[in-house]
């Protein structure tokens, strides 16, 4: 079936430190992936995303680039700040069952990063 | 523009009790997630609504929990005689009809307490 799987938190960094949150995934067919944060007390919000292999996603200094040899979609940054500390779930869209499009998410890492 | 509203941001109930959350969507919005989070487990997908019509409910509990989504007025998902296992962050999503079901907009979440 159709999963993801990402790195366990908590990842604790001091500012302006190189980020990776690994992500892997399995699925189907031609999956989208995508990443979306959670700050404190918030809902999620959409990071970035791609659709086929060899995209990368990019916002907020953030990227991930969809890798199908490796069905990974590993998010980078290269100098993290406070305000990044939040939740990051990374999730796969694909068909299921019946035919809808349907999200599936990891369990979230969870970042602090340190002044 | 309002985001996705979700109320109450903190509901407090007595084992036994019925939970009530409430999720307006985004304007023009007519399809809703909900989603449950809990520390261990993630997010975990309950619901899929479009107006008037349950499209996807796999990962709803076959009892005690119902979900509907009327024609005028926000969606509802109901918690009959809840538990205490029932306690968790409620987050309901929502997204623009007919295309993508994928990029997903999320309310603040209930934070359900069952005492």
């Amino acid at each position: 079936g159709n999963s993801v799987t990402q790195m366990e938190g908590p990842v604790t960094l001091s500012e302006e430190a190189f980020l990776t949150i690994n992500c892997t995934y399995t699925a189907t067919g031609y999956p989208s992936l995508f990443w979306y944060v959670q700050y404190p007390g918030e809902g999620l919000q959409l990071l970035l995303k791609a659709t086929k292999a060899d995209d990368k996603g990019s916002n907020k200094g953030f990227e991930a680039t969809y890798r199908k040899e490796t069905t990974s979609f590993h998010l980078e940054k290269g100098s993290v700040q406070v305000s990044d500390s939040a939740v990051y779930f990374c999730a796969l869209s694909a068909r299921n069952a019946g035919n809808n499009r349907k999200l599936i998410w990891g369990l979230g890492t969870s970042l602090a990063v340190n002044p | 523009n309002a985001g996705v509203m979700q109320n109450p941001r903190h509901l407090v109930r007595r084992r036994g009790q019925e939970a009530r959350l409430r999720c307006s969507p985004m304007k023009g919005h007519s399809h809703v997630y909900w989603y449950r989070q809990l520390p261990e487990e993630g997010l975990k997908f309950m619901v899929y609504l479009q107006k008037e019509n349950i499209i996807d409910e796999s990962g709803m509990p076959k009892e005690r929990f119902s979900a509907e989504f009327p024609k005028e007025g926000p969606s509802i998902l109901r918690i009959q005689q809840v538990v205490r296992g029932d306690s968790a962050a409620y987050f309901c999503a929502s997204s623009p009809p007919g295309g993508l079901n994928e990029k997903l907009f999320f309310g603040s979440g209930t934070q359900l307490s069952v005492l």
